[in-house]
């Protein structure tokens, strides 16, 4: 069974700051995909960013990136310049390739400060 | 296309009645998955749908709980006999492929007392 760990509950940035969001997660596979999603308050959770595990080159969204190291099995996510609408709950996700279901992290909650 | 829609947003149900939740999924959209998320947690895994077909169902959804999509489109989400840790909101989404991502709805939030 996949597990995946968000080992911060809350944190918080100034706006136009940098923060990092961490991720691990535990598998034996070799073929899977990692995602991070976003859930602001009230409202519906939207996917940030994807990483196929079999691609070495970190993918970019934006001001959103995530450093995927695969033999640590970790998956941060860097948001830079944070705004004040990246206000939210984030979940780190993990997916076996040809698997349907996903196994979602507890998430991290981030306050932009102004 | 307007996205993925749950309906109704909200239900507020007494022990042991029966609800129904609908989601239709993006339209294009072959999956369809089911996720129960509950206050401080990530979404936790109940079903998933291609097509008509339901290909996965999780070990933690007992037999009161019950999803259909009859014709590859819409589905259903029926929980019989609610009881009070049913609480929780439901989450749709859809995807075409799965690796791709899913696209969520706003989700049912159901309370029973």
């Amino acid at each position: 069974a996949q597990t995946v760990t968000q080992s911060q509950p809350e944190m918080s940035v100034q706006e136009a700051e940098t923060v990092t969001l961490s991720c691990t997660y535990d598998t034996s596979e070799n073929n899977y995909y990692l995602f991070w999603y976003k859930q602001p308050p009230s409202r519906q959770m939207i996917l940030v960013i994807r990483q196929e595990a079999y691609k070495q080159q970190n993918a970019t969204e934006n001001r959103f990136s995530v450093n995927f190291q695969k033999a640590a099995k970790s998956f941060s996510l860097k948001i830079s310049d944070s705004q004040l609408g990246d206000t939210a709950m984030y979940f780190c996700a993990f997916m076996v390739a040809n698997a349907g279901k996903s196994t979602f992290g507890d998430g991290t909650t981030l306050t932009v400060k102004p | 296309d307007t996205g993925v829609s749950q309906n109704p947003r909200h239900k507020i149900t007494k022990r042991g009645q029966n609800v129904t939740f609908r989601c239709d999924p993006i339209s294009e959209h072959n999956r369809l998955y089911w996720y129960r998320q509950t206050l401080g947690q990530g979404p936790e895994f109940l079903t998933y749908f291609q097509n008509e077909a339901q290909l996965e169902k999780s070990r933690l959804l007992s037999d009161r709980f019950s999803a259909e999509r009859p014709k590859g489109s819409f589905s259903t989400l029926e929980i019989q006999r609610t009881e009070q840790g049913d609480s929780a909101m439901y989450l749709c989404a859809s995807s075409l492929e799965g690796f791709d991502g899913y696209t969520f709805g706003s989700g049912t939030r159901l309370t029973v007392v």
